[in-house]
């Protein structure tokens, strides 16, 4: 079974709409982290966030927020105003005791934003 | 400031003839990691480093093998690439492994690496 899911493969929007990237986990653990990561088109893999379970409070940065919710599993990201440079593929991670703390990667979401 | 280097950005090599690849850290992190990433994947761990202590992943063909000879360096050596090793190739380094003072990785641009 996946443990990280990011069902929408591909989402397309014109800039300055907002876009909501959706992540849903499973672990059994009571103690773990949840990440999310850009990969813009030139391939370096950057870090934007690391939530540990104990901790649900929603996080703005910027543009970017994290709705992290633990009664549905899920550690959604939005963008908000979004625009061009925001194109790239978003991956959604987790790590846990049970997997020895590496990282369980969702398969990515590329999100185009359109100008 | 790049934290993570990772050399060259592309790398071509012929069927079969080893290749290594190589990255650098200016971060000192005690982690060290090594994935592969085809195309429209999530990037998959082959290895990781803590400290001197080599970590394999159980899947991770015997073809792939690592060095790490000081703090700052780790390698990627494949000794007889096939057409299926084509991927980019990406370091990543953490201050620590596992536990609640577990840091994010930081990657590397990676290395493309292509199979002639």
């Amino acid at each position: 079974a996946q443990k990280v899911t990011q069902a929408q493969t591909e989402i397309s929007v014109v800039e300055k709409e907002d876009v909501t990237l959706d992540c849903v986990y499973e672990t059994r653990d009571t103690t773990y982290y949840l990440f999310w990561y850009k990969q813009p088109p030139s391939g370096e893999l950057v870090f934007l966030i690391r939530r540990n379970s104990f901790d649900e409070q929603n996080e703005i940065s910027g543009r970017y927020s994290w709705n992290f919710q633990k009664s549905t599993s899920s550690f959604n990201f939005t963008i908000t105003a979004s625009q061009v440079v925001d194109s790239a593929v978003y991956f959604c991670a987790l790590s846990e005791a049970d997997s020895n703390y590496q990282l369980i990667w969702g398969a990515g979401t590329k999100l185009i934003i359109k100008p | 400031d790049a934290m993570v280097i990772q050399n060259p950005r592309y790398q071509v090599t012929q069927f079969g003839k080893p290749v290594t690849l190589s990255c650098s850290q200016t971060l000192n992190h005690n982690v060290m990691y090594w994935y592969q990433q085809k195309s429209s994947q999530a990037p998959k761990l082959l290895f990781h480093y803590y400290d001197k202590d080599f970590n394999n992943e159980a899947d991770t063909p015997d073809n792939f093998q690592s060095r790490r000879p000081n703090t700052s360096f780790c390698f990627l050596d494949i000794r007889s690439p096939g057409l299926g090793d084509a991927a980019m190739y990406l370091c990543a380094t953490s201050r620590e492994r596992a536990g609640t003072r577990f840091q994010p990785q930081h990657f590397g641009d990676g290395t493309r690496l292509s199979i002639l």
